[in-house]
């Protein structure tokens, strides 16, 4: 399978620690996009990748929140001294670099702060 | 602000029936719509999208209306299968914006036998 994968699935942790999520995209994809998900919600963007450069992100990326793709492939999104309103959905998606391309997802990490 | 909305929470159809979902964006910058379907523990799932240039687009038993003078598109299914039976997503897009992509809140379909 070529989709996009992400690790882990599931993350419970302790209110204050530090999380980091993995998202390989679909090789040759090289826009690669961070959404949170939040129950009854629909996803709300985080933050865009062209390659290597993060070229947007949403003001819902607090100062706690940062995310690398060091090489232009893999991509890592860290929490910083978590809080529970961090729990969501946190998806990655992929996409081609032509105009309207669609954006194929992973299947999400679903991250518990206790 | 949602930008995008999808008024029904929920949608319960007979299977063999059409199912029409709806979806409202305030946005007139947003000149590109999908929607993705997504079931329990999985990622969404492209289904069909549609450019503010068109005012329909139909894929098998999937069609999106536009309308954009009211702001409106709407999923058609027909005929609607229990393997439908998932959350639907709308989701927009403006030119510029890197595909960002807005979504509503999504309707969760439940197709009967």
């Amino acid at each position: 399978d070529t989709g996009v994968s992400q690790n882990p699935r599931h993350k419970i942790t302790k209110r204050g620690q530090n999380v980091t999520f993995r998202c390989d995209p679909i090789s040759e994809h090289n826009r690669l996009y961070w959404y949170r998900q939040t129950l009854g919600q629909g996803p709300e963007f985080l933050t865009y990748f062209q390659n290597e450069a993060q070229l947007e992100k949403s003001r819902l990326l607090s100062d706690r929140f940062s995310a690398e793709r060091p090489k232009g492939s893999f991509s890592t999104l860290e929490i910083q001294r978590t809080e529970q309103g961090d729990s969501a959905m946190y998806l990655c998606a992929s996409s081609l670099p032509r105009n309207r391309e669609t954006q194929y997802f992973g299947p999400g990490t679903r991250l518990l702060v206790l | 602000d949602q930008q995008v909305k999808q008024n029904s929470p929920s949608l319960s159809v007979q299977e063999g029936r059409i199912s029409i979902l709806n979806c409202d964006y305030t946005n007139s910058m947003f000149d590109y719509f999908l929607w993705y379907k997504k079931y329990p523990a999985e990622g969404p799932t492209f289904l069909i999208s549609i450019s503010s240039i068109k005012d329909k687009n139909e894929d098998g038993r999937f069609t999106v209306f536009l309308n954009k003078s009211a702001k409106h598109l709407s999923l058609h299914i027909v005929p609607s299968q229990p393997g439908d039976s998932a959350v639907y997503f709308c989701a927009a897009s403006a030119s510029g914006g890197y595909n960002k992509l807005i979504f509503g809140a999504g309707t969760r379909l439940a197709v009967h036998p």
